[in-house]
């Protein structure tokens, strides 16, 4: 049973393309993120949604569009993607439970690579 | 902006010798969490811990949150291979989102 599950795991396409990365999580989480880790395994956040609606966008470039259109999915999708997208993307879901810690459960990743 | 820095950036050591990695940060954690994350797959949560001085253990892992909650560390025993990845503090400091350190990439040689 996979917790959190993103799709796809690589990603090769050139410049100029656009792609989406979908994930799902099977929790019942009501927080899912998108995190970005580059090449020296910095994890930075870029977007928080709960219960479908965008809390948190970490000053990432518009061209960046998440949509959830249900508190288990929050797909990504990059336009006019450039060399410097390349990175791994993490998306990763948590619960919010009153005053209890936050805690992150993460999916496999999904590497893009632009060329 | 909330930085964590983590220490040392890479570890080499011996199967069966002890280390500690440090995480650091000048503002106060609500609460701190250790993820342990291997090649090709996302980070796993390992602990987390919430009051100043608290210690966590996890077989061979010790966690300890410092006394004022701005660092904590982590203390391997008889560190073994399947120890080896990247070891990652996160930090939520009362907002919404979680904040990640700058990682210590753990070898264990056989």
């Amino acid at each position: 049973d996979t917790a959190v599950s993103q799709t796809p795991k690589y990603l090769v396409t050139q410049m100029g393309n656009d792609k989406s990365i979908k994930c799902e999580q099977n929790l019942g989480h009501d927080t899912m993120y998108w995190y970005k880790q580059d090449s020296k395994k910095f994890l930075k956040i870029m977007f928080s949604y709960n219960n479908k609606e965008l809390i948190i966008n970490e000053t990432v470039p518009n061209r960046f569009s998440p949509k959830s259109p249900d508190k288990a999915h929050l797909n990504l999708h990059i336009n006019s993607l450039e060399l410097g997208d390349s990175a791994v993307y993490f998306c990763a879901s948590s619960q919010e439970l009153g005053s209890a810690p936050l805690e992150a459960f993460f999916g496999q990743g999904t590497r893009l690579t632009v060329v | 902006t909330q930085l964590l820095e983590q220490s040392p950036q890479f570890l080499s050591i011996q199967e069966g010798e002890n280390l500690t990695v440090y995480c650091n940060s000048s503002s106060v954690f609500s609460s701190l969490q250790w993820y342990r994350q291997e090649p090709g797959e996302g980070p796993v949560l390992l602990v987390t811990v919430v009051t100043g001085g608290e210690v966590k253990k996890l077989k061979r892992l010790t966690f300890q949150f410092g006394d004022a909650r701005k660092d904590s560390s982590l203390h391997i025993t008889a560190a073994q291979p399947g120890d080896t990845g990247l070891y990652l503090c996160a930090g939520n400091f009362g907002n919404e989102k979680l904040t990640f350190g700058t990682g210590t990439r753990l070898t264990i040689i056989p």
